[in-house]
């Protein structure tokens, strides 16, 4: 299995513009994360999914922040517009429904300039 | 609301000294614990965990956990550390099963193995 693949990898942008972040979870997983890992807050939960259904938003910061499963195999965290505050490495984690562990993926490393 | 605090938040040992990291967690019903450990630059993985049963949980690489529960803990531990053990380490808790999937995760604490 290839694990969580997120893509890219390394993201560096300029304040105002969008970003996209993408996640593939773990084939047969049926819960989908989004992390945020920064220096000053430490790992913080965005949002969640199960079975490509938003369960809980409750972490994304503000509206600038969106969040979609279109199926199973895919999902997307989009900032518009960025700010440098976003700046931050964000990871995906996927779950499968007989298991309470979550497997991450390497990260995206953003950088907003 | 569940937490979990580790109130280490950066350690410095030697080579072949031994480790302990504490976690307590707030929650009074059923959890499942973790530790989980990020190196650098790469991904958090997976170290251990407990669901049930033993409550001396073995992991990778020499690593245990013991939950304690009456002290609402699960303190990491190992015998003798490496300097490839240099990492940040992350205890985390979900509680509440039915309530959701949810981890949370304690602060993380880092680790820095001198050769």
């Amino acid at each position: 299995d290839a694990g969580v693949i997120q893509s890219p990898r390394h993201e560096v942008t300029e304040m105002g513009q969008e970003v996209t972040l993408r996640c593939k979870p773990i084939s047969g997983h049926n819960s989908l994360f989004w992390y945020r890992q920064t220096m000053m807050r430490g790992l913080e939960l965005l949002i969640y999914f199960n079975n490509n259904v938003p369960i809980d938003d409750s972490g994304m910061p503000e509206d600038r922040f969106s969040a979609k499963m279109p199926n199973a195999s895919f999902s997307t965290l989009k900032i518009q517009p960025s700010e440098p505050r976003d700046s931050a490495v964000y990871f995906c984690a996927s779950r499968g429904l007989r298991t309470d562990t979550q497997y991450f993926g390497p990260g995206t490393r953003l950088t907003v300039l | 609301a569940q937490s979990v605090s580790q109130h280490n938040h950066h350690v410095i040992l030697s080579e072949a000294a031994s480790l302990e990291l504490g976690c307590n967690y707030s929650y009074g019903g059923t959890v499942n614990l973790f530790w989980y450990v990020q190196y650098p630059g790469q991904h958090l993985q997976l170290l251990l965990k407990y669901f049930s049963g033993d409550p001396l949980v073995k992991g990778i690489k020499g690593f245990e956990a013991e939950f304690i529960k009456s002290k609402f803990s699960f303190n990491l531990r190992k015998p003798s550390v490496q300097w490839s053990d240099t990492a940040e380490y992350f205890c985390a808790v979900n509680a509440n099963r039915n309530a959701g999937n949810m981890l949370t995760f304690g602060g993380g604490t880092r680790l820095m193995v001198k050769p």
